[in-house]
């Protein structure tokens, strides 16, 4: 079946701009991460939905990004007014449910440059 | 932080075994260990998780020391395509809202050679 998609794979941005970045994860699946992933290092967690709500956003790394998921489904990771320290590989993962031992399948992710 | 230990590279020729450590010495009664990869421009593939016992799947092997502070991830017959980042994760089972984050250290490069 169709595994968790994430759009766009690339995005250049200059310094300043907006960015909106998209994740449709695997039908049905409750749980949902966004991590991002700096050059050369393991990727870190953001922000967690489970269904619509939000429930953890502690690792967000400023104000200027904010995550919605508003129907339970497809979720938009934006980044306001980017800086060149936000350039990193954006991933968004997915998971059945949010208790038990199951496993986050995850996006291709997204390779945002900002120039 | 990571809570698992896991040297930061690995060689090994493709066919045979390739046997990934990690140390895991503060793991809590009621935490999994986990094994994902992240093959180059990809996003972390899940290959298996254990409590206690040894686990098998189509993918791989884990061995859990009976102490569990450490662990082993067992490729059998490693392929070139088995070159990848190699990532080890204790995680509660029951958990809500940030426990559920995966928490990935650096991992173990690992590299398959013809």
């Amino acid at each position: 079946g169709a595994g968790v998609s994430q759009s766009p794979r690339y995005k250049v941005a200059k310094r300043g701009q907006d960015v909106a970045l998209r994740c449709d994860p695997i039908s049905g699946h409750v749980s949902l991460f966004w991590y991002q992933q700096a050059l050369g290092q393991g990727p870190e967690f953001l922000t967690y939905f489970q269904n619509e709500a939000q429930l953890d956003k502690s690792g967000l790394p400023s104000d200027r990004f904010f995550a919605e998921r508003p129907e339970g489904s497809v979720s938009t990771l934006k980044i306001q007014r980017t800086q060149q320290e936000d350039s990193a590989v954006y991933l968004c993962a997915s998971s059945l449910a949010q208790r038990g031992p199951y496993e986050q399948y995850f996006g291709p992710g997204t390779r945002l440059t900002v120039t | 932080d990571a809570k698992t230990t896991q040297p930061p590279s690995m060689d090994c020729a493709e066919g045979r075994a390739a046997n990934l450590p990690c140390n895991h010495s503060t793991i809590s009664g009621n935490e999994y260990v986990y094994w994902y990869r992240q093959i180059h421009s990809q996003g972390p593939q899940y290959i298996i998780h254990g409590l206690k016992n040894n686990e098998t799947n189509e993918m791989a092997s884990l061995i859990i020391t009976e102490d569990r502070k450490s662990s082993t991830l067992i490729l059998p017959h490693a392929t070139l395509r088995d070159t990848a980042v190699y990532y080890c994760i204790v995680r509660p089972l029951n958990y809500g809202g940030s426990q559920g984050n995966l928490i990935f250290g650096k991992g173990t490069k690992l590299s398959v050679k013809p």
